[in-house]
């Protein structure tokens, strides 16, 4: 069965530091990908990073990036030199390719607070 | 929210009643969602379609009908609300050739 594991309800960063939100998966699937999206108080739902399961690299866009361990299993969102607006959820999600299509799968997520 | 629109934004239901959300995409692209989204989980999916004229079960379709007429359009019917769908409800699409999604803004509803 997928699975996606976001252990910390609520974290607290002070301004311009960097932050590591956690998130573990479970899937048998070779081919997956995984997700970092941010939901601000507003609440729309913003796409951040995008990790394959194939790629060796890690995901970088900008100020995020994410630290893919594949054997682990975690695929963890870093946020460099945050800022007062990172304040949000942040969701972690995966896609499989399930019957019909792909489909994704959300955690729980973790409310980020930044402090000035 | 890369051209995914949803109607209404708000809607009280009395249990029982019944209802259509409204999605539309102005962006041609073959995938289309419904989430919801209720508080301290994340989102799950409802229903999915992948192309005109097809849809699929997600997590929790229990209570819920999708009619996806058109490329533009994926409508959500509750036939009979209940209190346990008291949610906010996502559309979302994804694009060709990507594996990300883009939401709409969510439509909020409350049944009583």
């Amino acid at each position: 069965a997928q699975k996606i594991t976001q252990t910390q309800p609520g974290m607290f960063v002070q301004e311009k530091e960097a932050v590591t939100l956690d998130c573990t998966y479970d899937t048998s699937d070779q081919s997956y990908g995984l997700f970092w999206y941010k939901q601000p108080s507003s609440g729309e739902m913003i796409f951040l990073i995008y990790q394959g399961s194939y790629d060796e690299q890690n995901a970088t866009e900008g100020r995020y990036s994410l630290n893919f361990q594949k054997a682990r299993k975690s695929a963890n969102l870093v946020i460099s030199a945050s800022q007062l607006g990172d304040s949000a959820m942040y969701f972690c999600a995966m896609r499989y390719n399930g019957s019909g299509g792909f489909k994704t799968i959300f955690g729980a997520g973790t409310r980020l607070f930044v402090k000035a | 929210n890369a051209g995914v629109t949803q109607t209404p934004k708000f809607q009280v239901l009395k249990t029982g009643q019944s209802m259509t959300l409204q999605c539309a995409q102005d962006m041609n692209h073959n995938s289309m969602y419904w989430y919801r989204q209720d508080p301290g989980m994340g989102l799950r999916l409802i229903y999915y379609s992948a192309s005109e004229g097809t849809t699929d079960k997600g997590e929790v379709p229990n209570g819920y009908n999708v009619s996806r007429l058109n490329k533009r359009e994926f409508s959500l019917r509750l036939e009979s609300a209940a209190p346990s769908q008291t949610s906010v409800y996502f559309c979302a699409i994804r694009t060709s050739g990507a594996y990300e999604q883009y939401f709409g803004p969510g439509t909020r509803l409350t049944v009583t």
